[in-house]
């Protein structure tokens, strides 16, 4: 059974620098075909895209934001970490991350996030 | 990026009703179309992937089509618990952009 869950501040302050940690059991990101994304959500909202990296470490960004973000992996402590900079009230929102499920081994067919983490609410205020 | 445009934002039903929600993308992404469905203060969860392929777990009254720029989800009888958001997502490539949602509430 895939779980995930993520970790961090509920609160930051404007201009600081968020750090968000995706802990997982269930499977490794050393597998082929395997991947973690970050998806955010500001209240009443839709959902969007952020952020992905996968098992062989490569990482792709929403280019809107990707001067803001970084994503890394730590395959011994099955965890992911999204860290974004120059915070703003208008990032408040829920933060998941999400397995990504490949239908091939390396990654280049269908894929989807299955399953979610229970999502972190982050609020960006002073 | 790929802009996901999904219509209705919003609809109301009834139980027992046909329900379809549609979601353009702006160019093509062959069958590369998720569909995720959301309850209020959970986690999205996935419905149907490849256009057309039910998760498991997920009921049969479920579907979903098309390919290339245009695709469907139909609920084909309203359950109560389907009362939710519902979101497409294309996969076909990074930003793999999310549709802004379509809501179904209770008639």
């Amino acid at each position: 059974q895939i779980t995930l869950k993520e970790s961090g501040p509920t609160l930051v302050k404007p201009t600081q620098t968020l750090t968000l940690t995706c802990t997982f059991s269930g499977f490794s990101l050393s597998t082929s075909g395997v991947g973690v994304g970050w998806i955010r959500q500001p209240p009443g909202k839709a959902l969007e895209w952020l952020a992905l990296i996968y098992w062989d470490d490569d990482k792709r960004y929403s280019p809107s934001l990707k001067n803001r973000l970084t994503i890394t992996k730590d395959t011994s402590k099955n965890q992911v970490v999204l860290t974004m900079t120059n915070m703003d009230p208008v990032d408040t929102g829920t933060y998941y991350c999400a397995h990504l499920y490949c239908s091939t081994s390396r990654c280049y067919g269908d894929n989807w996030f299955d399953p979610w983490g229970q999502g972190t609410l982050v609020t960006v205020s002073s | 990026d790929i802009q996901m445009t999904q219509s209705p934002s919003s609809l109301s039903a009834s139980v027992g009703d046909r329900v379809t929600i549609t979601c353009r993308a702006s160019q093509s992404i062959t069958t590369r179309l998720n569909w995720y469905q959301q309850k209020p203060g959970k986690a999205p969860k996935v419905l149907i992937y490849a256009a057309s392929s039910l998760q498991s777990g997920v009921p049969s009254r479920f579907s979903g089509g098309g390919s290339g720029t245009d695709f469907t989800l139909t609920i084909s009888s309203l359950q109560p618990e389907d009362f939710a958001t519902y979101y497409c997502q294309q996969s076909y490539v990074s930003p793999r952009t999310f549709g802004q949602g379509t809501k179904v509430e209770i008639k």
